[in-house]
């Protein structure tokens, strides 16, 4: 069964710095992968996915996500943090018709 | 295009209560999901509509259920309501398949004392 775990459940970055959220997927064939966040008090807005059209995907935001079959990985990176960017980060993928989302990575930016 | 509506955002009820949420999917979307969301267990399917019918059903007690009308929009019931049912409850809508990118609404906020 496929589903997606999603490294450090809390990651801090300083403004400007690199962000990096983990993602790695188990599935014995290529799925679909998606990126989402939550700000405070909203849904899931859509960051980005991977359809298997193209490796490295780039989403809204700044943000992008490179495919690496070989690692099962699909990480979520943004060259240069901003503090609009704190917010709840999920990974997900398909799986029997419905989306599977990972546990959540808190995105903490330090001024 | 307006978005995906939950209502009400914010509820309180007592245990042994029943509610009724709302959702109003992105005009032309005919698959809603239903998702629970709470801190130790994250993000939890519930159930998918498409066309009225439920196609895709999580592992919840039969207490959750919900329905679809004709014009897609979707409601969910939770009947003899427990304090662990306190949750934050998400719908998503998307054009015809549940594992295709969904819009989310921005939630229902259900408390149960």
């Amino acid at each position: 069964a496929q589903s997606v775990t999603q490294l450090g459940s809390h990651v801090s970055v300083s403004e400007g710095a690199l962000v990096l959220l983990r993602c790695n997927y188990s599935s014995s064939v290529p799925p679909y992968l998606f990126w989402y966040v939550q700000y405070p008090n909203q849904g899931l807005q859509l960051l980005l996915k991977y359809t298997s059209a193209a490796t490295l995907v780039k989403g809204i935001n700044g943000f992008e996500a490179e495919f690496k079959k070989s690692e099962t990985s699909f990480h979520l990176t943004k060259p240069s943090a901003h503090m609009s960017d704190a917010a709840e980060y999920f990974c997900a993928v398909n799986r029997d018709d419905k989306i599977i989302f990972g546990k959540g990575t808190r995105l903490h930016i330090l001024p | 295009k307006a978005g995906v509506t939950q209502t009400p955002r914010y509820l309180i009820k007592t245990r042994g209560q029943q509610v009724t949420l709302s959702c109003s999917p992105i005009s032309g979307h005919r698959s809603v999901s239903w998702y629970q969301q709470t801190p130790g267990q994250g993000l939890q399917f519930l159930f998918e509509y498409f066309s009225e019918t439920q196609r895709n059903k999580g592992n919840f007690p039969g207490r959750f259920s919900g329905r679809q009308f004709s014009n897609s929009r979707s409601e969910m019931n939770v009947s003899t309501l427990e304090l662990g049912d306190s949750a934050l409850y998400l719908c998503a809508s998307s054009p015809d398949r549940g594992d295709q990118p969904q819009h989310f609404g921005d939630g229902t906020r259900l408390s149960i004392l």
